[in-house]
């Protein structure tokens, strides 16, 4: 079972370029989340999903994409990359939403820094 | 807006010392999660707390949930340099479910 699985690891972007963050689950989750965390600081989300087809906007979507065809992946897309968006990314997914009480399971997280 | 705080922001212990972080949320809460997030690493779920009053353990952890449901604690007896990381409170959104509110965290530093 390996959960929540995120590629790549680290990727470094210049200015302008694009790219996808890919994300898949294989606990048969409904809800999948897109959080980004910057250094010394919480978790901020981008977009969630509750389920295949159905995506909606978190605090911080701008310069992001989403989709969801299928209930095991969740790719991120950056389209222009800007400095701003150098972080560590994080997909997580729960069984239900999460203020049901359904607790997240993250990924080990995508290290994004565009220079 | 909805906020999570959480204090302090970071502490350092003697291996061997207790440590306590507090959450207080400026609403109240349905429930509350947290997470332990080591170093390099991402946020793992410790446990999750639904009644007012609810007093729950995990070996040398301790959590609360406030009577009002507003604050939460983690205490850890005994600290050891396994539990070096930052710790995350968090908690749902008012009105949507679907999100969560995550405090800013305390990072536990652990001297041996």
């Amino acid at each position: 079972n390996a959960g929540v699985t995120q590629t790549p690891k680290f990727r470094i972007l210049k200015i302008g370029q694009s790219m996808t963050l890919q994300c898949t689950q294989d606990m048969n989750h409904n809800y999948m989340y897109w959080y980004r965390q910057d250094p010394g600081m919480g978790l901020k989300l981008i977009y969630y999903s509750v389920g295949a087809g159905i995506t909606d906007k978190g605090e911080v979507p701008n310069g992001y994409n989403v989709s969801r065809s299928t209930t095991e992946d969740f790719p991120l897309r950056l389209e222009l990359a800007a400095p701003s968006q150098t972080s560590v990314y994080f997909c997580a997914s729960s069984y239900a939403g999460t203020g049901g009480g359904s607790p997240l399971h993250f990924g080990n997280g995508t290290r994004l820094t565009v220079t | 807006g909805q906020q999570v705080m959480q204090i302090p922001q970071y502490q350092h212990v003697q291996e061997g010392e207790d440590f306590t972080t507090y959450c207080n949320s400026s609403t109240t809460l349905s429930n509350i999660q947290w997470y332990k997030q080591r170093p390099g690493g991402h946020p793992v779920f410790l446990i999750q707390l639904v009644k007012s009053g609810e007093v729950k353990k995990q070996k040398r952890l301790t959590f609360q949930f406030g009577e009002a449901k507003k604050n939460s604690s983690l205490h850890i007896t005994a600290t050891q340099t396994t539990d070096v990381g930052t710790y995350f409170c968090a908690g749902p959104k008012s009105g949507n479910n679907r999100k969560l509110i995550w405090g800013l965290g305390t990072s536990l530093a652990v001297n041996p």
